[in-house]
């Protein structure tokens, strides 16, 4: 139990649609950091919000963006969805920006698009 | 290019019996290591991690791992697995200057039967 939680745990979508996906972080953590697992492979870092701000983004596209909210609630949302985009994503909290602080994952939420 | 490669896909195992999961990153500025472990239809829990200092680091659930700076190299061992072990295995590193993301490797599948 990481106290990290994710909602919806399932989501169907049909190409071309929009999704936002929600973490509730612990409270106190002010990095959140999204992931992307394809079925197979290992999470891809997506993106980083730091009280309220992106602070670092991986190799994907603009159609993907985010939110971090002042209650330690974040939020990813995904444009004209694409068949690629089916995959777990997870979001993962920590208090402060070191690299070596440990990052706690939520159980993810899971992305079909058909 | 900085990344991360976890050289078995699946590794069976008998109960009982010790293991070793592989994994070797390329990168040529200074690293933090960590081992995560992901269950079925779960997220991701931090086995264990190094920083600095000794370089076996022993975490959760029995596990140990050693960095090796010369061989690029920190692998995961457990001296007797369980079956309750059966899942899959991450190493991720994170490196300087990259906004502390987190680059995983593709993953190993212990597989623990009796």
């Amino acid at each position: 139990e990481t106290g990290v939680t994710q909602s919806p745990t399932h989501l169907i979508k049909t190409r071309g649609q929009q999704v936002t996906l929600r973490c509730s972080s612990q409270s106190g953590h002010n990095t959140v950091s999204w992931y992307q697992q394809a079925l197979g492979q290992g999470p891809q870092f997506i993106f980083q919000y730091y009280r309220e701000e992106e602070n670092g983004r991986g190799n994907f596209p603009p159609r993907f963006s985010g939110l971090q909210f002042p209650n330690y609630s974040s939020e990813l949302n995904v444009n004209a969805l694409e068949l690629d985009d089916s995959a777990l994503y997870l979001c993962a909290s920590r208090e402060e920006l070191g690299s070596g602080e440990t990052q706690y994952f939520g159980p993810g939420t899971r992305l079909l698009v058909l | 290019a900085q990344s991360v490669t976890q050289l078995d896909s699946q590794v069976p195992v008998f109960e009982e019996a010790p293991v070793e999961l592989r994994c070797n990153y390329s990168s040529s500025v200074s690293v933090y290591l960590f081992w995560y472990v992901q269950y079925p239809n779960q997220g991701l829990q931090l086995l264990l991690k190094y920083l600095s200092g000794s370089t076996l680091v022993k975490g959760i659930n029995g596990f140990e791992a050693e960095f090796n700076k010369s061989q690029t190299s920190f692998h995961l061992r457990k001296p007797s697995v369980h079956i309750s072990d059966t899942a899959e295995y991450f190493c991720a590193v994170t490196f300087t200057g990259t906004a502390s993301k987190l680059t995983f490797g593709t993953g190993t599948r212990l597989q623990v039967t009796l």
